[in-house]
């Protein structure tokens, strides 16, 4: 079955600006997380949506939000963009099943460089 | 609050020698938790989970992890290290629902494993 699926791979965008990154995952899954991995602060929870619900936040600046559809794709937009915002943002797709699943995929990234 | 440590920034090994990651957690309840490997440029691949049961976790790529309760670690290794091996690998725990954090992740710092010829 296909994986989970970020785009685009690659976005540089300006300060102050705004992006949009999408995500879509396995088919089936209905969770849905967003991580922020940079070199300083490694990885990172931003949100997790679950059925269009945002269910858990991370610590993060309400310049990031993020939605779920009904398909359950996701996308999370960042706007007034800082320098500090340059990261990898990864997706990760889980069943969410109950049972022992709690098997978490992870998409290949979006790279973001903010200049 | 739950958390993981990876006390090495890097370990280096030779190729055909065992290798070990370390990993120790704190949590409360009972731990899921895992080990991912990341390659350059790329998202986190899976290796293995810890949910419940045997204390030694077959995963893929021929990795293990041994779970510990009493010395609160879940160590990944391998018997036999290739040049391929070499990447970053990130253990993680979940923050599951018992504790209200429902599905979240989350990680360590990250080790970069270096296997030299």
């Amino acid at each position: 079955k296909a994986g989970v699926t970020q785009t685009p791979r690659y976005l540089i965008k300006t300060r102050g600006q705004q992006v949009t990154l999408s995500c879509s995952p396995i088919s089936g899954h209905r969770s849905v997380s967003w991580y922020q991995q940079t070199p300083g602060q490694g990885l990172q929870f931003l949100f997790e949506y679950f059925s269009e619900t945002q269910r858990n936040k991370g610590n993060f600046p309400g310049r990031f939000s993020g939605r779920q559809f009904s398909n359950s794709r996701s996308e999370m937009n960042v706007s007034t963009l800082e320098l500090g915002d340059s990261a990898l943002y990864l997706c990760a797709s889980s069943s969410q099943l109950t049972g022992t699943n709690y098997g978490y995929t992870f998409g290949s990234g979006t790279r973001l460089t903010v200049v | 609050a739950q958390s993981v440590a990876q006390p090495e920034d890097q370990v280096n090994v030779a190729e055909g020698n065992p290798l070990t990651v370390k990993c120790t957690y704190s949590v409360s309840g009972n731990p899921y938790l895992f080990w991912y490997v990341q390659y350059p440029n790329r998202g986190l691949q899976f290796l293995l989970k810890y949910i419940t049961g045997d204390n030694l976790v077959k995963g893929s790529y021929g990795f293990e992890a041994e779970f510990n309760k009493s010395q609160t670690s879940f160590h990944l290794k391998k018997p036999s290290a290739l040049v391929s091996d070499s990447a970053l690998y990130f253990c993680a725990v979940r923050d599951g629902l018992f504790s209200g954090g429902y599905n979240k992740l989350i990680f360590g710092a990250g080790t970069r494993l270096a296997v030299h010829p």
